[in-house]
Formats: structure tokens, C-alpha cells, sequence
């Protein structure tokens, strides 16, 4: 099974300062074949279910600003936000949907410093 | 505008059997895998179980294989859940979701086991 592991855990960045998460995964989720990225990140607030921002590493979802951006390839990927805005606090995964069992990162925690 | 609304949730004993909904509009339900994830309070999210837009195959997480079904009628355009033999740790909000990519969400829908 692969494993995807964040960090940090918890991160307090000040408003309009920038914000980067790290994912890597155990394995490359890098299909040679078609040289895609089967990475996804979301982003989820309290009480809320998950939101989509990307996949395919950096493919942004319709709809999200493009403060944030992700980036990365094979084992290692970041997800940054440009410029921290108060709407942004919330936890963020990370997902490979390479092989199944599909797997999440364990979460980091974004919080305005 | 692609919408799953969830029903089904509760509390069931241990031991027990409950049946998870999935109710999707908006979009051509047969042509989207559709999957089942959990998050137990105050923890991170875990795939649960995932069926092909056909329904001919289907694959589950080892925590709840051999005891959770899922399953799809597109003649209603909903994914179930099915859950048997219950135990403590399968306590979370469960969510429905559309794609290999996780793009649309349910509300999400609490299940309790517990005596």
C-alpha cells in the first residue's frame, strides 16, 4: 500500500505571508505511461466535507483562486498558497489515486499566526 | 451543478448491520466511479470502498474488507454502503464522493456503533 505522509503536522503563517505543505508518497504515483501525476489535494474546514483544489498534481480545480498552486512529481509534491487570506484557515491532505487502496496524507492543520 | 446527497446514518450496536445512501444528480451517473469515505472524530480521512460506473468492480480498504459492500443501481443513480458486523473503530462521519479524483462530495453522515 503506499503511504503519504505531510508535513508539517500544523503550520501558523501571518495573513498575505506565504504558506507551503509538503506531501511524499511511499511510492511514485507517477504513471510513466501517460506521465501523470495521480495526486489530488483538498481542503477541508470545519464541520465541511472535503473540497477538490487539484489534481493531477497541479491541475487547479474550477473555482479555486489561484493563490494556490501545487506542484511536484513521482514522490515528492507541494501545495502553496501565494498569499495566506483568512478564508484559507482550514486542514489540508494530500491523496494518490495511483493504485488502490486509495490513500490521504494524515492532514496539516493551516492557521493564521 | 453535480449534488450527492447522503442518507442513513445513526447508531447501531456492535455486531450490528446498517446501509449507507448515496443519492447523485446533476451529472451522468454511470459514467463516474463513485467511492465511500470516512473520517472517525477528530481524525483524518480514510478511503473506505470504491465501485467502477458500471458496478462490475468494486475494491474496499483491508480495515473493512470481507464485512462492508458497496454497491450501485444507476436506474436510481445511487451507491449504497453496506455494513455488517460492525464494530467501535468504524464510528465516523461517512462520505460519498465522484471519481478517481475525489471532485464531489456528500454532506457526510455520522455513524455511531456503540452499546
Amino acid at each position: 500500500d503506499i503511504v503519504m505522509t505531510q508535513s508539517p503536522d500544523s503550520l501558523a503563517v501571518s495573513l498575505g505571508e506565504r504558506a507551503t505543505i509538503y506531501c511524499k508518497s511511499s511510492q511514485t504515483v507517477l504513471y510513466s505511461s501517460n506521465n501523470k501525476n495521480y495526486l489530488a489535494w483538498y481542503q477541508q474546514k470545519p464541520g465541511q466535507p472535503p473540497k477538490l483544489l487539484f489534481y493531477w498534481a497541479s491541475i487547479r480545480e474550477s473555482g479555486v483562486p489561484d493563490r494556490f498552486s501545487g506542484s511536484g512529481s513521482g514522490t515528492d509534491f507541494t501545495l502553496t498558497i501565494s498569499s495566506l487570506q483568512p478564508e484559507d484557515v482550514a486542514v489540508y491532505y494530500c491523496q494518490q489515486y495511483y493504485i488502490t487502496p486509495y490513500s490521504f496524507g494524515q492532514g496539516t492543520k493551516l492557521e493564521i499566526k | 451543478e453535480a449534488q450527492l446527497l447522503q442518507s442513513g446514518g445513526g447508531k447501531v450496536q456492535p455486531g450490528g448491520s446498517h446501509r449507507l445512501s448515496c443519492a447523485a444528480s446533476g451529472f451522468t451517473f454511470n459514467t463516474y466511479a463513485m467511492n465511500w469515505v470516512r473520517q472517525a472524530p477528530g481524525k483524518g480521512l480514510e478511503w473506505v470502498s470504491g465501485i467502477g460506473g458500471s458496478g462490475y468492480s468494486a475494491d474496499y480498504a483491508d480495515s473493512v474488507k470481507g464485512r462492508f459492500t458497496i454497491s450501485r443501481d444507476n436506474s436510481k443513480n445511487t451507491v449504497y454502503l453496506q455494513m455488517n458486523n460492525l464494530r467501535a473503530e468504524d464510528t465516523a462521519m461517512y462520505y460519498c464522493a465522484r471519481g478517481i479524483w475525489f471532485e464531489t462530495w456528500g454532506q457526510g453522515t455520522p455513524l455511531t456503533v456503540s452499546s
